[in-house]
């Protein structure tokens, strides 16, 4: 079974911090791994997923297949990434009737960065 | 270009009642997701369509919810009859590729009274 765990519901830094974003996974097999984002009164849209290796709005994310991570960076943070974040996971291959494209996702982060 | 449209924004129904989402993914995208989210919950996958055929059901909770996609163009989901634990939002995402980017729509609130 493929399960993603996102330990922090809640974390709040100040403008100019560092943060990191925790996501765990777990997966028999090489999943893609991605990062969605939801500002207030946004719909969800995707971040960064691990096969583009982009850093995006100077968020960062590297896939760590030893320790089955995929935490999220930013040395900087800004008070327009204050959002909620999810951590998701997409199968490698098809198993029986499991399809590679449904998405599994972690409980979600809520960042508030402070002035 | 428009984006990923559900109807409605939110409903709210009686237990027991009918309840149909529809949402219209974005043109020439032959992939669409149904995902929801209970309140406390993570997002979690219901189905996908490839076209009009239901690739993959495994998240559907029970019988009391069918999903359609006739004509491979918009999808309609039907809780029916609706019970308490159903309230939650249904999202909907569409993607050109099974393993593209998927583009979700802004979730129909469902509320279960």
């Amino acid at each position: 079974a493929q399960r993603v765990t996102q330990p922090e519901k809640l974390l709040s830094v100040f403008k100019g911090a560092p943060v990191e974003l925790k996501c765990n996974y777990s997966y028999s097999g090489s999943p893609e791994l991605f990062w969605y984002v939801q500002y207030s009164r946004q719909r969800l849209q995707l971040l960064l997923r691990h096969i583009s290796r982009e850093s995006i709005k100077g968020f960062t994310a590297d896939l760590n297949k030893g320790e089955t991570s995929f935490h999220l960076k930013k040395p900087f943070a800004q008070e327009e990434d204050s959002a909620m974040y999810y951590c998701a996971l997409s199968g490698a291959f098809y198993a029986g009737g499991t399809s590679y494209g449904k998405l599994t996702f972690g409980q979600g982060t809520i960042l508030t960065v402070h002035p | 270009e428009a984006g990923v449209t559900q109807f409605p924004s939110h409903s709210v129904i009686e237990k027991g009642q009918t309840v149909t989402l529809r949402c219209d993914p974005i043109s020439g995208h032959d992939n669409l997701y149904w995902y929801r989210r209970v309140m406390g919950k993570e997002i979690k996958f219901l189905l996908h369509f490839v076209k009009e055929s239901k690739q993959d059901e495994s998240g559907m909770p029970n019988n009391r919810f069918l999903a359609e996609r006739t004509g491979g163009t918009y999808s309609t989901l039907k809780v029916q009859p609706a019970e308490l634990e159903d309230s939650g939002v249904y999202f909907c995402a569409s993607g050109d590729r099974a393993r593209s980017e998927q583009y979700f729509g802004p979730g129909t609130r469902l509320t279960v009274t």
